[in-house]
């Protein structure tokens, strides 16, 4: 059973459009949740985290919103750029077991020109 | 920045075949990690190890051992290798505290034939 969903295998986005990218997941007692990028044939790459204390965290063009009654999170980009084009990873855990992450199965995000 | 090497990019191996897959890192990470990456199931965790010669069954461990004789380096390894052992295998460290956040090796993409 997964506890963490991304349930969008695929979204497309025009440059410059925001994106929006989901995740939900089932465990509540998750409180912590990251984001990560991943290019072909590269490991994922960090990008934005968040705990469960805030319900959102901006770091630059990336904004990722955390809604703990709706067991959600999502990841905002604007605007949207053709290098963005990735596939994108949200992964949670609990601070007491801060080693293990749980993968989602990963979005794949493109930007068009 | 905290770099984590992964022996090989690409390997062919035959069924039957005992694999080492190796993983370095440089800045005296705690954390270990062995994932593989499966298209629509996203990254899943094979093994982890929090110290040396220490380890920990990940969600899927069935097939593959591991070792971690010294800190910075820990292998995976597939004891007979099989064709749905096919797959990209991710290499991961973090430090046991601070902030929590992976950082991932390039990745080695294992075909078993």
């Amino acid at each position: 059973d997964q506890q963490v969903k991304q349930n969008s295998p695929s979204l497309s986005v025009q440059e410059g459009r925001i994106s929006i990218l989901n995740c939900d997941y089932t465990n509540s007692m998750f409180d912590y949740f990251l984001w990560y990028k991943k290019y072909p044939a590269e490991g994922p790459t960090f990008l934005i985290s968040i705990s469960s204390i805030k319900d959102k965290n901006e770091d630059g063009r990336f904004t990722v919103f955390l809604n703990k009654s709706a067991k959600h999170l999502s990841l905002h980009i604007v605007p949207s750029q053709p290098g963005d084009s990735a596939v994108y990873f949200c992964a949670a855990t609990t601070m007491d077991s801060s080693y293990k992450l749980i993968f989602g199965s990963g979005t794949r995000l493109l930007v068009r020109p | 920045d905290v770099k984590v090497t992964q022996s090989s990019r690409y390997l062919v191996k035959r069924t039957g075949e005992k694999v080492f897959l190796e993983c370095v890192q440089d800045m005296d990470h705690e954390n270990m990690f062995w994932y593989r990456q499966d298209p629509g199931l996203g990254l899943r965790l094979i093994y982890f190890s929090y110290d040396v010669k220490m380890k920990e069954k990940g969600d899927i461990p069935e097939g593959y051992s591991v070792s971690r004789e010294k800190k910075e380096r820990f292998s995976l390894i597939l004891e007979s290798a099989s064709t749905n052992q096919t797959s990209m295998y991710l290499c991961a460290s973090s430090p046991l505290t601070g902030e929590i956040r992976d950082t991932f090796g390039s990745g080695t993409r294992l075909t078993v034939v």
